[in-house]
């Protein structure tokens, strides 16, 4: 099993619809979690973080985390072409070094 | 957050060379991580860069063909040894500004080709 899983996509979506992304973790005792964008050809970019079950809103992105289920997801209100990137999902895993693991990671392509 | 710059920001090598890649934040930061992200591919932890001591590898990375310098808290350094074509990724430099952030930022990366 992978430490952190992701649907590689791509996700389709329509301009102004919400994208869903979603990863699981295998880690039980992981306690931070975070989502970067990746633009084609560029470094990752912090996009949220989330500690405590629940949602997380920030502008038109929403994280969500369900430790019982290890499970955290991201949803984008509005989509916009300029969304369209790869949606890396990283957890920081509770053992050794609490080293940052990440997903494979999810394209996302918003259509106008 | 911080601000991270890498040097160089991409280059294309001969097999059987080295190349150093150089990180630079501009401010002093708690920790400082080399990842490699292979073309397709997520991002793979190399290692921590720690100050003042021998960074800490993981599984399949090893200090002859990466060694790592970190002299400072705002400075640190891989550098790819004896490439091979198999090294052609993209290298990555990440910081935690401060434990009680608990969040990484990167820099933007060094375009590595080997011929």
């Amino acid at each position: 099993q992978k430490e952190v899983e992701q649907n590689s996509g791509p996700l389709s979506v329509p301009e102004g619809a919400i994208a869903s992304l979603n990863c699981t973790y295998s880690d039980r005792g992981s306690q931070s979690f975070f989502w970067y964008r990746q633009y084609s050809g560029k470094s990752p970019e912090l996009i949220m973080s989330i500690y405590s079950n629940g949602d997380k809103e920030d502008g038109r992105f929403t994280a969500q985390l369900n430790k019982a289920s290890q499970y955290v997801s991201l949803l984008i209100r509005d989509s916009q072409p300029s969304d369209s990137a790869t949606y890396l999902c990283a957890v920081k895993m509770n053992t050794g070094f609490q080293k940052l693991v990440f997903g494979t990671g999810t394209r996302l392509l918003v259509s106008p | 957050s911080a601000v991270i710059s890498q040097k160089p920001s991409r280059d294309i090598c001969q097999r059987g060379t080295s190349l150093t890649i150089q990180c630079q934040v501009d401010s002093q930061v708690t920790m400082m991580f080399w990842y490699r992200q292979q073309p397709g591919q997520s991002l793979t932890l190399i290692a921590t860069a720690n100050q003042g001591s021998e960074a800490t590898y993981e599984s399949g990375f090893v200090i002859d063909k990466f060694p790592i310098s970190r002299p400072n808290l705002t400075f640190s350094t891989l550098t790819v040894s004896n490439m091979s074509p198999e090294d052609s990724s993209i290298y990555l430099c990440s910081v935690e500004p401060a434990r009680s952030t608990d969040t990484q930022y990167f820099g933007p990366g060094t375009r590595l080709t080997v011929l």
